[in-house]
Protein backbone atom coordinates (compact mmCIF):
# COMPACT_ATOMS: atom_id res chain seq x y z
CA UNK A 1 0.00 0.00 0.00
CA UNK A 2 1.39 3.43 -0.78
CA UNK A 3 0.02 5.13 2.61
CA UNK A 4 -2.73 6.81 0.52
CA UNK A 5 -6.60 5.71 1.34
CA UNK A 6 -9.60 6.37 -0.84
CA UNK A 7 -13.50 5.52 -0.10
CA UNK A 8 -15.36 4.87 -1.39
CA UNK A 9 -13.71 2.80 -4.18
CA UNK A 10 -17.01 1.82 -6.28
CA UNK A 11 -19.99 4.90 -6.59
CA UNK A 12 -22.67 5.11 -9.04
CA UNK A 13 -24.75 7.93 -9.15
CA UNK A 14 -27.48 9.67 -10.64
CA UNK A 15 -27.33 13.43 -12.16
CA UNK A 16 -28.85 14.80 -9.57
CA UNK A 17 -27.39 13.27 -6.40
CA UNK A 18 -24.83 14.80 -4.22
CA UNK A 19 -22.27 11.92 -3.00
CA UNK A 20 -18.80 13.01 -1.63
CA UNK A 21 -14.86 10.97 -2.16
CA UNK A 22 -12.43 10.99 0.55
CA UNK A 23 -9.14 10.86 0.91
CA UNK A 24 -6.34 10.45 3.32
CA UNK A 25 -2.94 10.29 3.52
CA UNK A 26 -0.69 8.34 6.33
CA UNK A 27 2.73 9.48 5.08
CA UNK A 28 2.97 13.37 7.22
CA UNK A 29 3.03 14.80 3.52
CA UNK A 30 1.97 18.76 2.82
CA UNK A 31 0.16 18.50 -0.62
CA UNK A 32 -2.57 16.83 -1.63
CA UNK A 33 -4.22 16.51 -5.11
CA UNK A 34 -7.16 15.67 -7.49
CA UNK A 35 -7.22 13.48 -10.53
CA UNK A 36 -9.18 12.30 -13.17
CA UNK A 37 -8.47 9.54 -15.25
CA UNK A 38 -10.36 8.81 -18.16
CA UNK A 39 -10.46 5.76 -20.63
CA UNK A 40 -7.52 6.39 -23.23
CA UNK A 41 -6.70 9.75 -22.04
CA UNK A 42 -3.46 11.21 -19.74
CA UNK A 43 -4.30 12.20 -16.41
CA UNK A 44 -5.98 15.44 -15.89
CA UNK A 45 -5.08 17.42 -12.90
CA UNK A 46 -7.87 18.79 -10.64
CA UNK A 47 -6.95 20.27 -7.73
CA UNK A 48 -3.92 21.04 -5.63
CA UNK A 49 -4.11 21.94 -2.05
CA UNK A 50 -0.58 22.92 -0.31
CA UNK A 51 -0.39 23.31 3.59
CA UNK A 52 -4.81 23.00 3.32
CA UNK A 53 -4.75 25.84 0.97
CA UNK A 54 -5.35 25.32 -2.63
CA UNK A 55 -2.89 26.22 -5.02
CA UNK A 56 -4.34 24.78 -8.62
CA UNK A 57 -7.97 24.49 -10.31
CA UNK A 58 -7.69 23.49 -13.50
CA UNK A 59 -10.57 25.06 -15.08
CA UNK A 60 -12.25 22.40 -13.05
CA UNK A 61 -16.39 22.38 -13.66
CA UNK A 62 -17.95 24.18 -10.21
CA UNK A 63 -20.07 20.69 -9.95
CA UNK A 64 -17.04 19.56 -8.03
CA UNK A 65 -15.71 21.30 -5.09
CA UNK A 66 -12.66 19.90 -3.05
CA UNK A 67 -12.34 20.76 0.45
CA UNK A 68 -9.41 20.05 3.00
CA UNK A 69 -9.90 20.74 6.23
CA UNK A 70 -6.43 19.62 7.34
CA UNK A 71 -3.46 18.39 5.33
CA UNK A 72 -4.32 14.38 5.90
CA UNK A 73 -7.73 14.46 4.42
CA UNK A 74 -9.02 15.70 1.29
CA UNK A 75 -12.65 15.31 -0.45
CA UNK A 76 -14.21 15.85 -3.57
CA UNK A 77 -17.75 16.85 -3.05
CA UNK A 78 -19.59 16.10 -6.19
CA UNK A 79 -23.13 17.47 -6.93
CA UNK A 80 -25.40 17.25 -10.26
CA UNK A 81 -22.28 15.23 -12.32
CA UNK A 82 -22.71 14.22 -16.07
CA UNK A 83 -22.78 10.35 -18.02
CA UNK A 84 -18.84 12.20 -19.07
CA UNK A 85 -17.60 12.89 -15.53
CA UNK A 86 -17.81 9.00 -15.24
CA UNK A 87 -13.79 8.05 -14.92
CA UNK A 88 -11.58 6.89 -12.12
CA UNK A 89 -10.85 9.65 -9.87
CA UNK A 90 -7.39 9.51 -7.55
CA UNK A 91 -6.30 11.40 -4.85
CA UNK A 92 -2.17 12.10 -4.44
CA UNK A 93 -0.44 12.96 -1.99
CA UNK A 94 3.69 14.39 -1.85
CA UNK A 95 5.83 16.30 0.64
CA UNK A 96 6.66 19.93 -1.40
CA UNK A 97 10.08 21.72 0.31
CA UNK A 98 11.67 24.86 -0.73
CA UNK A 99 14.64 23.66 -3.58
CA UNK A 100 13.66 20.28 -3.58
CA UNK A 101 12.84 19.25 -7.18
CA UNK A 102 11.48 15.60 -6.75
CA UNK A 103 8.09 16.17 -5.64
CA UNK A 104 7.07 12.15 -5.94
CA UNK A 105 3.11 12.02 -5.54
CA UNK A 106 1.52 8.66 -3.83
CA UNK A 107 -1.73 7.72 -5.23
CA UNK A 108 -4.20 6.13 -3.76
CA UNK A 109 -6.60 3.19 -5.51
CA UNK A 110 -8.59 5.47 -6.65
CA UNK A 111 -12.42 5.47 -6.65
CA UNK A 112 -14.54 4.25 -10.02
CA UNK A 113 -17.12 6.91 -10.38
CA UNK A 114 -20.19 5.79 -13.00
CA UNK A 115 -22.77 8.40 -13.56
CA UNK A 116 -25.95 7.10 -15.27
CA UNK B 1 2.47 23.32 -24.86
CA UNK B 2 3.97 20.52 -22.74
CA UNK B 3 3.03 17.37 -24.33
CA UNK B 4 4.08 13.51 -23.04
CA UNK B 5 4.02 10.83 -25.86
CA UNK B 6 4.31 7.07 -25.29
CA UNK B 7 4.90 4.50 -27.88
CA UNK B 8 3.20 1.38 -28.31
CA UNK B 9 0.20 2.03 -27.34
CA UNK B 10 -0.22 -0.98 -26.06
CA UNK B 11 1.63 -4.32 -26.34
CA UNK B 12 1.10 -8.32 -25.89
CA UNK B 13 4.72 -10.14 -24.79
CA UNK B 14 5.43 -13.94 -23.85
CA UNK B 15 6.09 -14.40 -20.04
CA UNK B 16 10.34 -14.61 -19.82
CA UNK B 17 10.65 -12.07 -22.79
CA UNK B 18 11.92 -8.73 -22.79
CA UNK B 19 9.99 -5.69 -23.88
CA UNK B 20 11.24 -1.63 -24.03
CA UNK B 21 8.66 1.26 -23.67
CA UNK B 22 8.73 4.47 -24.96
CA UNK B 23 8.39 7.89 -24.14
CA UNK B 24 8.90 11.21 -25.77
CA UNK B 25 8.77 14.98 -24.47
CA UNK B 26 8.55 18.37 -25.02
CA UNK B 27 8.27 19.97 -21.66
CA UNK B 28 10.02 22.69 -20.70
CA UNK B 29 11.80 23.58 -18.64
CA UNK B 30 12.67 19.89 -17.20
CA UNK B 31 12.88 19.06 -13.79
CA UNK B 32 12.21 15.38 -13.47
CA UNK B 33 11.03 12.22 -15.38
CA UNK B 34 9.02 9.04 -13.45
CA UNK B 35 8.28 5.74 -14.62
CA UNK B 36 4.59 4.94 -12.74
CA UNK B 37 2.82 1.22 -13.12
CA UNK B 38 -0.22 0.82 -12.95
CA UNK B 39 -2.30 -2.08 -11.99
CA UNK B 40 -5.74 -2.85 -12.99
CA UNK B 41 -7.99 -0.83 -10.55
CA UNK B 42 -5.09 0.63 -8.65
CA UNK B 43 -3.59 3.79 -8.45
CA UNK B 44 0.15 4.35 -10.00
CA UNK B 45 3.27 3.64 -8.30
CA UNK B 46 6.26 4.82 -8.67
CA UNK B 47 9.15 2.87 -10.16
CA UNK B 48 11.88 5.06 -11.06
CA UNK B 49 12.56 9.12 -11.34
CA UNK B 50 15.67 10.78 -13.11
CA UNK B 51 17.00 14.09 -12.97
CA UNK B 52 18.48 15.83 -15.99
CA UNK B 53 21.85 14.79 -14.75
CA UNK B 54 21.33 10.88 -14.64
CA UNK B 55 21.14 8.50 -17.72
CA UNK B 56 19.98 5.54 -15.95
CA UNK B 57 18.51 4.20 -12.97
CA UNK B 58 17.30 0.47 -12.14
CA UNK B 59 14.59 -1.00 -9.95
CA UNK B 60 15.14 -4.66 -10.06
CA UNK B 61 13.92 -5.54 -13.64
CA UNK B 62 13.48 -2.65 -14.70
CA UNK B 63 15.63 -0.20 -16.23
CA UNK B 64 14.69 3.68 -17.27
CA UNK B 65 16.94 5.54 -19.59
CA UNK B 66 17.15 9.39 -20.41
CA UNK B 67 18.51 11.22 -22.97
CA UNK B 68 17.68 14.98 -22.17
CA UNK B 69 19.14 16.22 -25.10
CA UNK B 70 16.75 14.46 -27.42
CA UNK B 71 13.53 14.57 -24.74
CA UNK B 72 13.80 10.82 -24.61
CA UNK B 73 13.23 8.28 -22.38
CA UNK B 74 12.91 4.15 -22.30
CA UNK B 75 11.77 1.42 -19.49
CA UNK B 76 13.17 -1.77 -20.12
CA UNK B 77 11.69 -4.70 -18.30
CA UNK B 78 13.82 -7.85 -18.40
CA UNK B 79 12.81 -11.10 -18.05
CA UNK B 80 8.66 -10.41 -17.75
CA UNK B 81 6.40 -11.54 -15.54
CA UNK B 82 2.67 -12.35 -16.00
CA UNK B 83 2.46 -9.46 -12.65
CA UNK B 84 4.15 -7.00 -15.24
CA UNK B 85 0.87 -6.95 -16.88
CA UNK B 86 -0.04 -3.20 -16.20
CA UNK B 87 -0.23 0.04 -17.69
CA UNK B 88 3.04 1.64 -17.61
CA UNK B 89 2.82 6.07 -17.09
CA UNK B 90 5.73 8.25 -18.70
CA UNK B 91 5.12 11.53 -16.06
CA UNK B 92 7.36 14.59 -17.10
CA UNK B 93 8.06 17.18 -14.17
CA UNK B 94 8.91 21.06 -14.89
CA UNK B 95 7.74 23.57 -12.35
CA UNK B 96 5.49 23.84 -9.61
CA UNK B 97 3.52 21.26 -8.51
CA UNK B 98 2.25 19.89 -12.04
CA UNK B 99 2.99 16.74 -13.93
CA UNK B 100 2.27 15.83 -17.71
CA UNK B 101 1.07 12.71 -17.61
CA UNK B 102 1.61 10.67 -20.66
CA UNK B 103 -1.66 8.51 -21.61
CA UNK B 104 0.94 5.38 -20.75
CA UNK B 105 1.59 2.00 -22.59
CA UNK B 106 -1.19 -1.13 -21.95
CA UNK B 107 1.25 -4.08 -21.25
CA UNK B 108 0.02 -7.74 -21.35
CA UNK B 109 2.82 -10.52 -20.69
CA UNK B 110 1.05 -14.12 -21.54
CA UNK B 111 2.06 -17.65 -20.40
Amino acid sequence: ETGVTQTPRHLVMGMTNKKSLKCEQHLGHNAMYWYKQSAKKPLELMFVYNFKEQTENNSVPSRFSPECPNSSHLFLHLHTLQPEDSALYLCASSQVEGGSSYNEQFFGPGTRLTVL
Amino acid sequence: KNQVEQSPQSLIILEGKNCTLQCNYTVSPFSNLRWYKQDTGRGPVSLTIMTFSENTKSNGRYTATLDADTKQSSLHITASQLSDSASYICVVKNSGYALNFGKGTSLLVTP
